[in-house]
């Protein structure tokens, strides 16, 4: 079973800031992960899949990265509106298992 | 516009089924897997089930495989998640979202996603 970590668990940021968020597969998944954004009360917003491709539109601000166990999300010059849980998932095994991280929370204040 | 609107939520006893229901509109449903994922009060989110475009090939995460049924009518625009023997663990957000394409061009899984319907097992 894939187990996926993510880090920080919070990140507290600044308008303007940029963030990296890490998220760590307890084995190679290739390319095969995506990034959502989650918002109290909405639904999740697929930003990233394959790695680094970004969703229909993203805004360029939000970048993916990585392959086989280590990925990365980056968040150029942050908005308010950024402040969410985001989440990577895998989706490399079979029978598919889909499986998030933890999320990591970012604060943009 | 893609548009999911689930419906079918509400407070169940452990032990008890319901029976979850997801319009979709604005896509041609058949030709697209599509997936349930909950969000589990301080846990996040977690898969639960994806049936294929043509309604062949379920797969479940373990924690309801054997419990759980996804199916479609895609006649109707619908995709359904029935819930059998509940549990307290089981008490979340219910998604359903647009899966990917299930032939010809690919498109990534969790494109849309609807606004979700509250499911509670509690006595």
């Amino acid at each position: 079973e894939i187990v996926m970590a993510q880090s920080p668990a919070t990140l507290s940021v600044s308008p303007g800031d940029r963030a990296t968020l890490s998220c760590r597969a307890s084995q190679s998944i290739s390319n095969n992960l995506a990034w959502f954004q989650h918002k109290p009360g909405r639904a999740p917003r697929l930003l990233i899949y394959d790695a680094s491709t970004r969703a229909t539109g993203i805004p360029a601000r939000f970048s993916g990265s990585g392959s086989g166990t280590d990925f990365t999300l980056t968040i150029s010059s942050l908005q308010s509106e950024d402040s969410a849980l985001y989440y990577c998932q895998q989706s490399h095994d079979w029978p598919p298992t889909f499986t998030f991280g933890p999320g990591t929370r970012v604060d943009v204040k | 516009e893609v548009r999911l609107v689930e419906s079918g939520g509400g407070v169940i006893q452990p032990g008890g089924s319901l029976r979850l229901s997801c319009v979709a509109s604005g896509f041609t449903l058949e030709d697209f897997n599509m997936h349930w994922v909950r969000q589990i009060p301080g846990k996040g989110l977690q898969w639960v089930s994806v049936i294929s475009w043509d309604g062949g090939s379920p797969h479940y995460a373990k924690s309801v495989k054997g419990r759980f049924t996804v199916s479609r009518d895609n006649n109707r625009n619908s995709l359904y998640l029935q819930m059998d023997t509940l549990s307290a663990e089981d008490t979340g957000l219910y998604y359903c979202a647009k899966g990917g394409r299930g032939f010809g061009e690919v498109t990534p899984d969790f494109d849309s996603w609807g606004q979700g319907t509250l499911v509670t097992v509690s006595s």
